[in-house]
């Protein structure tokens, strides 16, 4: 299958710092990106949809200036959450969508384990 | 509203024996169909997707579906300690985004 890569795997910060995660697509292109968080034992939650060229769509609830999306190029998207506090603390997982060929599947990444101090 | 419903379990199998996950939908023009596993601490791998009504096979997966019934199932044969994850059950509603299930927990017992 095809291979999603984060960067970083983790990450510590202290309170009001700003975070930047980054999300490749190694061996596809990806128009489209998503980006998800998961709390412990809960589901993943869809924060926002990352079209490569246009503004992100956020979901319901997202705050759009606290969590920046950019995906500049078909390889990569990255989120940047802001003035991070400790309840931005999350596993944060991105997916790359590849509808290539006759398949429209979607891969995640490793995820990013963020803990705000 | 779209959902995707799943048995949150856990579902308890033993080793070598046949697991059967299963996971119903709400939109009847729902076209593709997908089942992750998740381990702990980690992030979602597919499985397997299906599109088309029927049986998918790979190696000791099974994935059925059955668009009438609005009901994608997996079966895993000859269930192996490794098995033991997260199964999360995900549709595409025709938009771009998938919606997922609320994951089955599986323990396989040696």
């Amino acid at each position: 299958g095809a291979v999603v890569s984060q960067h970083p795997s983790w990450v510590i910060c202290k309170s009001g710092t700003s975070v930047k995660i980054e999300c490749r697509s190694l061996d596809f292109q990806a128009t489209t990106m998503f980006w998800y968080r998961q709390f412990p034992k809960q589901s993943l939650m869809l924060m926002a949809t990352s079209n490569e060229g246009s503004k992100a769509t956020y979901e319901q609830g997202v705050e759009k200036d606290k969590f920046l999306i950019n995906h500049a190029s078909l390889t990569l998207s990255t989120l940047t959450v802001t003035s991070a506090h400790p309840e931005d603390s999350s596993f944060y997982i991105c997916s790359a969508r590849d509808s290539s060929g006759s398949t429209d599947t979607q891969y995640f990444g490793p995820g990013t384990r963020l803990t705000v101090l | 509203q779209k959902e995707v419903e799943q048995n949150s379990g856990p579902l308890s199998v033993p080793e070598g024996a046949i697991a059967s996950l299963n996971c119903t939908y709400s939109d009847r023009g729902s076209q593709s169909f997908f089942w992750y596993r998740q381990y702990s601490g980690k992030s979602p791998e597919l499985i397997m997707s299906i599109y088309s009504n029927g049986d998918k096979e790979d190696g000791r997966f099974t994935a059925q579906l059955n668009k009438a019934s609005q009901y994608v199932s997996l079966l895993i044969r000859d269930s192996q300690p490794s098995d033991s994850a997260t199964y999360l059950c995900a549709v595409n509603f025709g938009n771009e985004k998938l919606t997922f299930g609320t994951g089955t927990r599986l323990t396989i017992i040696p």
